[in-house]
C-alpha cells in the first residue's frame, strides 16, 4: 500500500528531546520535497517544517525554530523531525506531508495518519 | 508572515445546499493556495492546488477560484461525505501557513 508512516511520538518531559520518522512505503520521496505539519488537541494545522528535495534547504516555523531538525535520507525513503527543548506548547499530533509533484511546490497530497507527541512532567 | 483568514469558521448546511468558504490571504499570494479536508482523526486531504486545480480522484462537485488575496471553495451540492473541516494553505512563501479552518456541519 502506498503510505506514510510515521513513529517515534510519545511522552516527553518539558525540555526533553524526541526524534520522529516518516517512512515510506511503496512510495518514493526522491525528487519530492517533504513537510511536517502538527495538531494540537482541538486546534487547526500548525506548518511546522519543510525540506527541499535534495535537503539542501530547510525551512522552520519560528516557533520551532533552533529546537527542531528537519533531515532526510533518500536511500532510506525516511524524513526524520529531531526535536529538542521540548515544551508543552509542542504537545500535538505530528503528520508528515510529501510534495504533490517533485519540484517544491508544497501542495501536500500524500499524508502520513500522524504520531501524537505529549509534552508533560 | 501570511495570515490566512477563512470564513465563516463553521457552517450549517443540508445535504444537496451549495456551500462556499472564503480564505484571505493578509498579502497577495498569485494563485499558491490549496484547500484541504479533514476528518476527525484523520489526516487532511488535498482537494484544490494552484487555486482552481481539482486534484486527481475529488469529486467534481468541489472547485476553487481566486487569485491573489481572496479565494473560495465551493461545494456545489453537499453529500453526506463532505460534513468535515476545511482549512486553506498559502504556498506563496515560507512560512507556510494554513487558515483556522471552516467546519462544515449537518443543519
Amino acid at each position: 500500500e502506498v503510505q506514510l508512516v510515521e513513529s517515534g511520538g510519545g511522552l516527553a518531559q518539558p525540555g526533553g528531546s524526541l526524534r520522529l520518522s516518516c517512512a515510506a512505503s511503496e512510495l518514493t520521496l526522491d525528487n519530492y520535497a517533504m513537510t511536517w505539519v502538527r495538531q494540537a488537541p482541538g486546534k487547526g494545522l500548525e506548518w511546522v517544517s519543510a525540506i527541499s528535495d535534495n535537503a539542501g534547504v530547510t525551512y522552520y516555523a519560528d516557533s520551532v525554530k533552533g529546537r527542531f531538525t528537519i533531515s532526510r535520507d533518500n536511500s532510506k525513503a525516511t524524513l526524520y523531525l529531531q526535536m529538542n527543548s521540548l515544551r508543552a506548547e509542542d504537545t500535538a499530533v505530528y503528520f508528515c506531508a510529501r510534495d504533490r509533484l517533485p519540484g517544491g511546490y508544497y501542495y501536500m497530497d500524500v499524508w502520513g495518519k500522524g504520531t501524537t507527541v505529549t509534552v508533560s512532567s | 508572515d501570511i495570515q490566512m483568514t477563512q470564513s465563516p469558521s463553521s457552517v450549517s448546511a443540508s445535504v444537496g445546499d451549495r456551500v462556499s468558504i472564503t480564505c484571505r490571504a493578509s498579502q497577495g499570494i498569485n494563485s499558491f493556495l490549496a484547500w484541504y479536508q479533514q476528518k476527525p482523526g484523520k489526516a487532511p486531504n488535498l482537494l484544490i492546488y494552484a487555486a482552481s486545480s481539482l486534484q486527481s480522484g475529488v469529486p467534481s462537485r468541489f472547485s476553487g477560484s481566486g487569485s491573489g488575496t481572496d479565494f473560495t471553495l465551493t461545494i456545489s451540492s453537499l453529500q453526506p461525505e463532505d460534513f468535515a473541516t476545511y482549512f486553506c494553505q498559502q504556498a506563496n512563501s515560507f512560512p507556510l501557513t494554513f487558515g483556522g479552518g471552516t467546519k462544515v456541519e449537518l443543519k
